[in-house]
């Protein structure tokens, strides 16, 4: 079936390092691909979002990629920092009608940072 | 701080109880949805209501229903609890307004069917 998963379970980086987290999609028709951060006892947080006529979005310290060719989608995240830690879940929403669409969420790539 | 809260925090059903969940969301969130995320998993989506009716639902038998409230809240039940059903359920409403994809989710209500 359509699904979104991601390629690693587990990411261990350096503090002050940079960390890319990956994720495939199968979806082509989704509207958008967003990437969520869920810290430990916490419900998932918004961290930024990719229109899918879109390749590339930057916000504050993380950059979104999006290859629609070999349908994969990446999360960036500059100068990492051990705050960032947490489980951080990639999914594309799709639409209904006048609402806001629904959810549809990979597992899940745990950052742990290393101070 | 995301607005949405959800109550309560946690909660023990018996096998083949009913439960209901309740989720407080913002002003101006027109939709509201209800996800299920078991451990280890992602949020799986159960069903999104707006202007407080079912419009969306995922993979879910019908023993799963919700309401959603002029006031902007929102519940979730579950009858015939079945141990599977132990799980964090997540709330997630979304503002107004085009193009708007962010959703924002309170902090669960973990539930546990023993």
């Amino acid at each position: 079936g359509e699904s979104v998963g991601l390629h690693l379970p587990t990411l261990s980086v350096q503090e002050g390092d940079n960390s890319i987290i990956n994720c495939a999609y199968s979806n082509s028709a989704s509207d958008y691909f967003i990437w969520y951060k869920q810290e430990s006892g916490k419900g998932p947080q918004f961290i930024i979002d990719i229109r899918s006529n879109m390749d590339k979005r930057q916000g504050q310290r993380v950059t979104v990629l999006l290859n629609k060719t070999v349908k994969h989608l990446s999360l960036q995240i500059a100068a990492t920092q051990p705050g960032d830690s947490a489980v951080y879940f990639c999914a594309d929403k799709r639409g209904y009608g006048g609402s806001q669409g629904n959810l549809i969420f990979g597992k899940g790539t745990k950052l742990s940072v290393k101070p | 701080e995301t607005g949405v809260t959800q109550s309560p925090t946690h909660l023990i059903k018996t096998r083949g109880q009913q439960v209901t969940l309740r989720c407080s969301s913002q002003s101006g969130h027109n939709t509201v949805s209800w996800y299920q995320q078991a451990l280890g998993q992602g949020p799986q989506f159960i069903f999104q209501y707006y202007r407080e009716e079912e419009n969306g639902r995922g993979n879910f038998p019908p023993r799963f229903s919700g309401l959603q409230f002029p006031n902007y809240s929102s519940e979730l039940n579950v009858n015939a609890l079945e141990l599977d059903d132990s799980a964090l359920y997540l709330c997630a409403s979304t503002p107004l307004g085009p193009g708007r994809t962010e959703a924002f989710f309170g902090q669960g209500t973990r539930l546990t069917v023993v």
